[in-house]
């Protein structure tokens, strides 16, 4: 069974920084594109981030670009999301999901997510 | 960037009921449109893929219509149990973004 847990949300000021990981499990990690999307309270889905299998390449939406970083570790079956100089706007669940291809760009969406994890930035 | 315009934002409905949730592109986008069932404290289930195709394991009552720019969901003889957050995805083009969703109440 494919499993995706969240972990590392919480409270943070403004300007302060977390690291999000998701534990995957059920599946060969290393073959699929992952991807980073957040919900933040009473608004729709957003895509954040991705990276290709093999950590080939990675992808972020303009509104995270030079803030956050996605990175895999393929030997622990974990992907993480740094989240860097955070906003109020940032304040979301924030979901791991499982692309359904090795490569972000080719892949026909995701397939599997995690329950999320909450991110509060507020002073 | 692939604006989805999903319709309603909250419907209600009585078990055994048909129901049919929108979802419209801003732009061509073939078939490369998915739907997913989320319910609070889950994880969302995959239940269409690429506009018409059901995930394997997702009961015959869910269906999905629609080429281009316009999609449907349709849900036949509504169970208590599809009470959820249903919400559309298109991978037509970078990135992929999504609808608004829909809460469905069921009587």
């Amino acid at each position: 069974e494919v499993q995706l847990l969240e972990s590392g949300g919480g409270l943070v000021q403004p300007g302060g920084s977390l690291r999000l990981s998701c534990a995957a499990s059920g599946f060969t990690f290393a073959h699929y594109a992952m991807s980073w999307v957040r919900q933040a309270p009473g608004k729709g889905l957003e895509w954040v981030s991705a990276i290709s299998g093999g950590a080939s390449r990675t992808f972020y939406a303009d509104s995270v670009k030079g803030r956050f970083t996605i990175s895999r570790d393929d030997s622990m079956n974990t992907l993480y999301l740094q989240i860097n100089s955070l906003r109020a706007e940032d304040t979301a669940v924030y979901f791991c999901a499982r692309d359904v291809a090795y490569y972000h760009d080719s892949s026909p969406g995701v397939d599997y997510w995690g329950q999320g994890t909450l991110v509060t930035v507020s002073s | 960037e692939t604006t989805l315009t999903q319709s309603p934002a909250f419907m209600s409905a009585t078990p055994g009921d048909k129901v049919n949730i929108s979802c419209k592109a801003s732009q061509d986008i073939d078939d490369d449109m998915n739907w997913y069932r989320q319910k609070p404290g889950k994880a969302a289930i995959f239940i269409i893929q690429d506009a018409t195709t059901l995930v394997p394991g997702i009961p015959p009552r869910f269906s999905g219509s629609g080429y281009g720019t316009d999609f449907t969901l349709t849900i036949n003889n509504i169970e208590s149990e599809d009470a959820a957050y249903y919400f559309c995805l298109q991978h037509d083009n970078f990135p992929i973004t999504f609808g608004q969703g829909t809460r469905l109440e069921i009587k």
